[in-house]
């Protein structure tokens, strides 16, 4: 998984609850990214970062926040999970934008 | 313009067979078009990419063709395996930005 660890790997949790997901890389890369993954819809990003305390929007940002204080670590944070953030969460780092790109194991949420 | 078009859903191939999948694009700004490969619980893995500098890349029984006047490329997995069963990415991408543009997947089954 290319120096990637998410943490937790599987979460339930409750609608209304905060939630925040971890996402550790060891290979000093400079863009991180959040995606999640839900049937029919393939891969759609979150939230990005290309440094630290940079971040920006993806297409589904709506209801997620992220922080970047370290180079090596990216938080996603949910303020108030819904049940429509029921889906699997992947990590990816790249070293520069537009280049291979590596994910993580994933984290899978459900939000009861 | 920005999505990436993927078929088929789903592909049965038998053992020894070619499986073909195929994505279409819109964006010409679009310069590396990658191939990844996901197996249940796991992360997608980058399994092949191609520049549009050339026609073809070929990396073992993996093999893209690029069509840049068409806008396509494909996948080919030459005497596919059972282990090669999983669903399969293509995504799309431009040097210099962060976006990457995901198709919906492909899942793979090939039966011994």
């Amino acid at each position: 998984d290319a120096g990637i660890t998410q943490s937790p790997r599987h979460k339930v949790t409750e609608t209304g609850t905060p939630v925040t997901l971890r996402c550790h890389q060891t290979e000093n890369h400079r863009y991180m990214y959040w995606y999640r993954q839900d049937p029919g819809h393939g891969l759609r990003l979150i939230h990005y970062s290309y440094g630290v305390k940079d971040t920006d929007k993806g297409e589904v940002s709506d209801g997620y926040s992220v922080s970047r204080s370290k180079t090596e670590d990216f938080l996603l944070t949910l303020e108030s999970a819904t049940s429509s953030q029921t889906s699997v969460y992947f990590c990816a780092i790249t070293m520069a934008a537009g280049n291979e790109q590596y994910f993580g194991p994933g984290t899978r949420l459900t939000v009861t | 313009q920005q999505q990436v078009k993927q078929s088929p859903q789903s592909l049965i191939v038998q053992k020894g067979g070619i499986s073909i999948i195929n994505c279409a694009y819109e964006n010409t700004a679009f310069d590396y078009f990658p191939w990844y490969q996901q197996f249940p619980g796991k992360g997608p893995a980058l399994l092949i990419a191609i520049r549009p500098d050339v026609s073809e890349k070929k990396e073992g029984r993996f093999t893209i063709s690029f069509n840049k006047s068409a806008k396509q490329f494909s996948l080919h997995i030459m005497d596919s395996q059972p282990g090669d069963s999983a669903t399969y990415f293509c995504a799309a991408s431009t040097s210099g930005t962060y976006k990457y543009i995901f198709g919906t997947g492909t899942r793979l089954k090939v039966l011994a």
